[in-house]
């Protein structure tokens, strides 16, 4: 079955630390890949996404995640975090078919 | 206009009872879902509709039942409700092309509470 292992569950950092929230995930063939953001109290919103083409994929607020195709993988980054960045960060894959598979999230605190 | 609506925004209920919760989505997408997020944040799919027709139905109890009356709404009716049926759910929508789905668009989710 398809899994999405998200390796940090708590992130702390300092504002204008650079950040990297790991993502794997377990399918083989052809995925689309998805990072979406839940701000506290707030619905998830979409911050980027892979489908095809270059694997550095840039999104809203200055972050990017890169595709790596041999290792399974889709990290988040972003080269400055600021204090509103503080968030729950979920990775999701979508394979052949009609359902995302979510990662546990990764919940980001960043210290002013 | 809001993409994906759900309403209500919360809902406060007794244990046994029964609830409905609605979704309606005016992009066009001829796909929705409906995804639990529990106590522990962890975001597990429902139920998918294609065309009024499902498509998904995970593990989850005969007491919860989807009813897709056209392709822009979703709707959950919840029967005798549970402590543990509280959470926040989530409707989404997206596009189906060659057997994968596009353009996932989350609702900003009920917040369910069984007391």
């Amino acid at each position: 079955a398809q899994s999405v292992s998200q390796h940090n569950h708590h992130v702390i950092l300092s504002e204008a630390a650079s950040l990297e929230l790991g993502c794997n995930y377990s399918y083989g063939g052809t995925v689309n890949l998805f990072w979406y953001v839940q701000y506290p109290g707030q619905h998830l919103q979409l911050l980027l996404k892979y489908f095809s083409g270059d694997p550095l994929v840039k999104g809203i607020k200055g972050f990017e995640a890169e595709f790596i195709k041999s290792k399974f993988s889709f990290n988040l980054r972003k080269p400055s975090v600021q204090w509103c960045d503080t968030a729950e960060y979920f990775c999701a894959v979508n394979a052949y078919g009609n359902k995302l598979v979510f990662g546990a999230g990764t919940i980001l605190r960043v210290k002013s | 206009d809001t993409a994906v609506s759900q309403t209500p925004k919360y809902l406060v209920t007794q244990m046994g009872n029964d609830k409905s919760i609605k979704c309606e989505q005016n992009l066009g997408h001829d796909t929705m879902y409906w995804y639990k997020q529990d106590s522990k944040k962890f975001l597990k799919i429902m139920f998918s509709y294609n065309n009024k027709e499902l498509i998904i139905n995970e593990t989850v109890p005969n007491r919860f039942s989807p009813k897709s009356p056209d392709k822009a709404h979703l709707n959950l009716h919840i029967n005798s409700l549970e402590l543990g049926d509280s959470a926040v759910y989530f409707c989404a929508s997206s596009h189906r092309l060659g057997g994968s789905s596009y353009g996932y668009t989350f609702g900003s989710g009920t917040r369910l509470t069984v007391v």
